[in-house]
């Protein structure tokens, strides 16, 4: 079926130390694969996305890699910050069979906690 | 301003009662989408709109209903609340459903809702 499994669920680190957090989905059609952050009380806002064209995009202190064999991508914080503390998404988009509109299933999640 | 603007953000209910958690966007975007999310299990779409009076199943839609009668408006309806339907809601809206990859989605703010 349409899955994606995120790990860990929940991840410590230190600040300055750096954060990895994977994900892996079943469709090999997805070709949008999001990244969201949620701060406590907030809702879920985009950080960085990646297409299925490109192996690796990077945003500063962010990046997401894709391996489409494999069917894994991960998002990478180098030089963590407390104010990365928060829940994180992962998302792949899935084609609709019946109408060919796509949708985004999400990973359910990974708490951060980055310590001072 | 660009928004996704939800109402209200908290609601207290009992079981049976109907209600609806209204959702507003200003983007003129033909997609929309409701999302409810419980700890553990990520975002789960419950019911998506490509466009006026189109409207389809997501992944879990039992005990829910929508209507899309203008573009901008796409309520979410509990026709006899359950306890189990106890969760955080979200709407989202986007360009368009085709090409997710060019298309971000945009989150609202919420609806925590509590089914005694």
């Amino acid at each position: 079926g349409e899955n994606v499994e995120q790990h860990p669920s929940t991840l410590s680190v230190q600040e300055g130390d750096s954060a990895v957090i994977k994900c892996t989905y079943s469709d090999s059609a997805s070709n949008y694969f999001p990244w969201y952050k949620q701060e406590l009380g907030k809702r879920p806002q985009l950080i960085i996305d990646i297409r299925s064209n490109v192996g690796e995009k990077k945003d500063q202190r962010i990046a997401v890699t894709l391996n489409k064999t494999a069917k894994h991508f991960s998002l990478h914080i180098t030089e963590t910050q407390p104010e990365d503390s928060a829940v994180y998404f992962c998302a792949a988009s899935i084609q609709r069979r019946n109408t060919g509109f796509q949708k985004l299933v999400f990973g359910t999640g990974t708490r951060l906690l980055v310590s001072p | 301003e660009a928004q996704v603007t939800q109402n209200p953000r908290y609601l207290i209910t009992v079981t049976g009662k109907k209600l609806t958690v209204t959702c507003s966007q200003n983007m003129n975007h033909e997609y929309m989408s409701w999302y409810r999310q419980d700890p553990g299990l990520g975002l789960r779409q419950i019911y998506y709109s490509m466009n006026v009076e189109v409207t389809d199943k997501g992944d879990v839609p039992e005990g829910y209903k929508v209507s899309r009668k203008e573009k901008r408006n796409f309520p979410l309806i509990l026709e006899s609340p359950s306890p189990n339907q106890t969760s955080l809601y979200f709407c989202a809206s986007s360009l368009t459903g085709q090409k997710l990859a060019k298309n971000i989605q945009y989150f609202g703010a919420g609806t925590r809702l509590s089914v005694l």
